[in-house]
């Protein structure tokens, strides 16, 4: 069971340059979210999408985008790296059914970006 | 704003005995509570949920939540050098509006010592 699956594992980007992070995950959860974590702090939310074609912000979106064309995917967009975005992305899922305040969330293994 | 504070650590305990770490939350509504464990590099991994006032017990591991004051903590028995890790309090205040993420604390850094 592969659960939820995030490409790459490093990259390094200079500044404003482009790219995408990608997340999939095969647990057919309607719910999947974008966090980032700086070193010695917690996670913050970035996005989160509750179905395709449904996403909205986090408590730190600014400098990405995301879509939800399926189930399975949700990737994140850096348009125009900087330093700032240097950092450990997580993606991760939650099941839609039941109580919802009650689903857990799982997490993929991280991205590791570093911008220069 | 939704705020999670936990003491950043490090909190070393001797191998074989109990190891308490806490957590405050500011956000009254909040109805969901999760501790994830962090090693270092590494995907946080789920170790407890609660979601209602008292006490929750998994093996060595113990949850305790008390809305009025805000707090929630988790204690962890007979502890292992494989304990030591980073420990994620994080809290969600369900809306009913649909998937709102999870606010977390920085995490406490916690060190058995053998």
């Amino acid at each position: 069971n592969a659960g939820v699956t995030q490409t790459p594992k490093f990259r390094i980007l200079k500044i404003g340059q482009s790219m995408t992070l990608q997340c999939t995950q095969d647990m057919n959860h309607n719910y999947m979210y974008w966090y980032r974590q700086d070193p010695g702090m917690g996670l913050k939310l970035i996005y989160y999408s509750v179905g395709a074609g449904i996403t909205d912000k986090g408590e730190v979106p600014n400098g990405y985008n995301v879509s939800r064309s399926t189930t399975e995917d949700f990737p994140l967009r850096l348009e125009l790296a900087a330093p700032s975005q240097t950092s450990v992305y997580f993606c991760a899922s939650s099941y839609s059914g039941g109580q919802l305040a009650k689903n857990i969330q799982y997490f993929g293994a991280g991205t590791r970006l570093s911008v220069l | 704003q939704k705020e999670v504070e936990q003491n950043s650590g490090p909190l070393s305990v001797p191998e074989g005995a109990i190891a308490s770490l806490n957590c405050t939350y500011s956000d009254r509504g909040s109805q969901s509570f999760f501790w994830y464990r962090q090693y270092s590099g590494k995907s946080p991994e789920l170790i407890m949920s609660i979601y209602s006032n008292g006490d929750k017990e998994d093996g060595r591991f113990t949850a305790q939540l008390n809305k009025a004051s805000q707090y929630v903590s988790l204690l962890i028995r007979d502890s292992q050098p494989s304990d030591s890790a980073t420990y994620l309090c994080a809290v969600r205040m369900y809306s009913g509006g649909g998937a709102d993420g999870l606010t977390f604390g920085k995490g406490t850094h916690l060190i058995i010592q053998p």
